[in-house]
């Protein structure tokens, strides 16, 4: 199976900054990468699919890059939504991975 | 508008059975793939299970192979999740999520979730 690791496990930021998570795959995963944001007791939600394409409706600010193995979700400019956790997930091989989360919380 | 309804959760024995539903409505049921994601108490998102739009391919955790079955019926445009021999560590809150993809092809993610059903295992 394909391990996802994110870092940080949790951050603390200011509405306005901006804020970068990464994750890496114990494998090779070409772009097939995608990044999910859960706020507390809802379902998540996608934003980005093959590691930088923007879901529809989804936010600018929200940007995605990277490839092989090492992955990164970028928010531009924190805003008070954002405050979630969020989750990176392999779509590469079966099991679909996720990594562990990032718990992205007010400063 | 797209909705994914799950059911059939609640409170059961170590070893007992449950049966969870998945009804969508709003689009082409029968022309995606869709999967079964939990996650446990306080923890991170685990995926579960997997099946293509026509039945024709299915995946399992390996946590839960041999003790939960995925099935669809797209005349009903539902998604079901049998569920045998439950442990403690099944406890989780349940979500369908349906695939960008009718088949299991690289590059697909979970387009849409339903707002998850609770299963609780204890005794």
């Amino acid at each position: 199976d394909i391990q996802m690791t994110q870092s940080p496990s949790s951050l603390s930021a200011s509405v306005g900054d901006r804020v970068t998570i990464t994750c890496r795959a114990s494998q090779g995963i070409s772009n097939f990468l995608n990044w999910y944001q859960q706020k507390p007791g809802k379902a998540p939600k996608v934003l980005i699919y093959v590691a930088s394409s923007l879901q529809s409706g989804v936010p600018s600010r929200f940007s995605g890059s990277g490839s092989g193995t090492d992955f990164t979700l970028t928010i531009s400019s924190l805003q008070p939504e954002d405050f979630a956790t969020y989750y990176c997930q392999q779509s590469y091989s079966t099991p679909r991975t996720f990594g562990q989360g990032t718990k992205v919380e007010i400063k | 508008e797209v909705q994914l309804v799950e059911s059939g959760g609640g409170l059961v024995q170590p070893g007992g059975s449950l049966r969870l539903s998945c009804e969508g409505s709003g689009f082409s049921f029968s022309s995606y793939s869709f999967n079964w994601v939990r996650q446990a108490p306080g923890k991170g998102l685990e995926w579960v299970s997997y099946i293509t739009s026509t039945s024709g391919t299915i995946f399992y955790a390996d946590s839960v192979k041999g003790r939960f079955t995925i099935s669809r019926d797209n005349a009903k445009n539902s998604l079901y999740l049998q569920m045998n021999s439950l442990r403690v560590e099944d406890t989780a809150v349940y979500y369908c999520a349906r695939d960008s993809a009718s088949d299991y092809v690289w590059g697909t993610y979970h387009r849409d979730w339903g707002q998850g059903i609770l299963v609780t295992v204890s005794s």
